[in-house]
C-alpha cells in the first residue's frame, strides 16, 4: 500500500526567508508521481508542483521547488522568499497506480505553515 | 481555461434530511471526477471517483452516494444525513490519462445539526 508521511504538524518561518516542508513516501511501484498542494484558510486546494519518478531534474515552479531524493524516498517542498500569503496548510500527495487513465491520490496529513512578519 | 464550480458554499442541515451537492467542470471533456471529505484539521478522504458518465467507484462504505449524469457534472447525495457527515466536501477533476494532478473546487462546508 502507498503511504505519504509529513512529520511536521506545524512550521514557522520569518518573512523573506526560505522554508522546507518535509515529505516521505513509500511505494513499490517504479512509476509514480508526487504532488504538493496548498490549502489556505478559505479551504480550496491549490496545486503547486509535480515531480515524476523518472524526472531527472528537480521540479521548480516560481518560488516553489521540490527537493526530490529518490533513494531516500523523500520529496520535500522548498519555498523561497516566504510571503505572508504563504501561510496555509500544505499537503504532499502521491499518485496511486491504477489503469484506464484514472489516478487516485494518497494525501499526507499536512503541515501548517505560518509566516511571521 | 478550465473551471470547476461547487455549490452551495455552506450548508446547515438537520439530521435525517437529504443532501445534494453539485459539482460542474467547464473547459474540458471526459475528465476524471472526484469527491473528497475533509474533517476539521484533518487530511482528505476520497469518497468517490468517476472516469465517465454513469461510472462511479466508491472508496469507503458510508451514508453517501454519487452520480454522474453528464460528462462534466458530479453529484454527491444522501437520503438521510448523520451527524458524522459534517465536514468540508471538495470536488476535483483531473485529465483522463494525464499526470494525475487534480484541480479542486472551492468546497462546501456542511454542518449537520
Amino acid at each position: 500500500a502507498q503511504k505519504i508521511t509529513q512529520t511536521q504538524p506545524g512550521m514557522f518561518v520569518q518573512e523573506k526567508e526560505a522554508v522546507t516542508l518535509d515529505c516521505t513516501y513509500d511505494t513499490s511501484d517504479p512509476s509514480y508521481g508526487l504532488f504538493w498542494y496548498k490549502q489556505p484558510s478559505s479551504g480550496e486546494m491549490i496545486f503547486l508542483i509535480y515531480q515524476g519518478s523518472y524526472d531527472q531534474q528537480n521540479a521548480t515552479e516560481g518560488r516553489y521547488s521540490l527537493n526530490f531524493q529518490k533513494a531516500r524516498k523523500s520529496a520535500n517542498l522548498v519555498i523561497s522568499a516566504s510571503q505572508l500569503g504563504d501561510s496555509a496548510m500544505y499537503f504532499c500527495a502521491m499518485r496511486d497506480p491504477s489503469g484506464a487513465g484514472s489516478y487516485q491520490l494518497t494525501f499526507g496529513k499536512g503541515t501548517k505553515l505560518s509566516v511571521i512578519p | 481555461s478550465q473551471t470547476i464550480h461547487q455549490w452551495p458554499a455552506t450548508l446547515v442541515q438537520p439530521v435525517g434530511s437529504p443532501l445534494s451537492l453539485e459539482c460542474t467542470v467547464e473547459g474540458t471533456s471526459n475528465p476524471n471526477l472526484y469527491w473528497y471529505r475533509q474533517a476539521a484539521g484533518r487530511g482528505l478522504q476520497l469518497l468517490f471517483y468517476s472516469v465517465g458518465i454513469g461510472q462511479i467507484s466508491s472508496e469507503v462504505p458510508q451514508n453517501l452516494s454519487a452520480s454522474r449524469p453528464q460528462d462534466r457534472q458530479f453529484i454527491l447525495s444522501s437520503k438521510k444525513l448523520l451527524l458524522s457527515d459534517s465536514g468540508f466536501y471538495l470536488c476535483a477533476w483531473s485529465v483522463f490519462g494525464g499526470r494525475g494532478e487534480q484541480y479542486f473546487g472551492p468546497g462546501t462546508r456542511l454542518t449537520v445539526t
